[in-house]
């Protein structure tokens, strides 16, 4: 069974910071990868996602995420965070069913 | 393009009660999904349908059903509510072949007292 884990319950950083927001996941093949974001009050958006090919991919409001199949992780970046990035980020795996395992998330407070 | 539309928006809800929560979707997507989000769980699927006329339970289909007569709607009913179904409600499609790829509605927030 696929499984996902996002070990930083809650994260803070400084507007203008880097971040870096870590997931790990279980999967016996090569996994569909994909990061979305959960503004207040609202569904879930599509961030970025990785099917196979580069294991860096770039995705929209200037994330990008790194697959490392050797340490089964697939950790979210920004460069420099603004304030609007404040929201919740679950990391999710996809595997051949067609149906997704979401981790729990994790909450990204920005500081002015 | 609405995408995907969920209703209710919320609903508050006596235990014992009926309900059945809307998803309508105008992308064509063969897949739909009912997820529901509880803090620090994260997003649970409770059933899904790959295709019109099929229906498969998920992670947490116990006090759910669904049905998916047509492509563009997949309601899930809960025959007698308990509180303990308090939570957020998402619905997802995907097309065929996408990849996994799945886009939300906006939610329905559902309280069982």
């Amino acid at each position: 069974a696929q499984s996902v884990t996002q070990p930083d319950i809650h994260i803070t950083v400084s507007e203008g910071a880097s971040l870096e927001l870590r997931c790990n996941y279980s999967y016996g093949a090569t996994p569909y990868l994909f990061w979305y974001v959960q503004s207040p009050g609202q569904g879930l958006q599509l961030l970025l996602k990785y099917f196979s090919g580069d294991t860096l991919v770039q995705g929209i409001k200037g994330f990008e995420a790194e697959f490392k199949r050797s340490q089964s992780s697939f950790n979210l970046r920004k460069p420099s965070v603004h304030w609007s990035d404040a929201a919740e980020y679950f990391c999710a795996v996809g595997g051949s069913a067609r149906q997704l395992t979401f981790g729990s998330g994790t909450q990204l407070t920005v500081l002015p | 393009i609405a995408g995907i539309t969920q209703a209710p928006t919320s609903q508050i809800l006596a235990a014992g009660r009926r309900m059945t929560l809307r998803c309508t979707q105008d992308m064509r997507h063969n897949a739909m999904y009912w997820y529901r989000q509880d803090l620090g769980l994260g997003l649970r699927l409770i059933h899904y349908s790959n295709t019109a006329g099929t229906t498969g339970k998920g992670e947490v289909p116990d006090g759910y059903s669904v049905s998916r007569a047509n492509t563009d709607d997949f309601p899930l009913t809960l025959a007698s509510a308990v509180p303990s179904q308090t939570s957020v409600y998402f619905c997802a499609s995907s097309e065929r072949g996408d990849y996994n790829e799945q886009f939300f509605g906006p939610g329905t927030r559902l309280t069982v007292l």
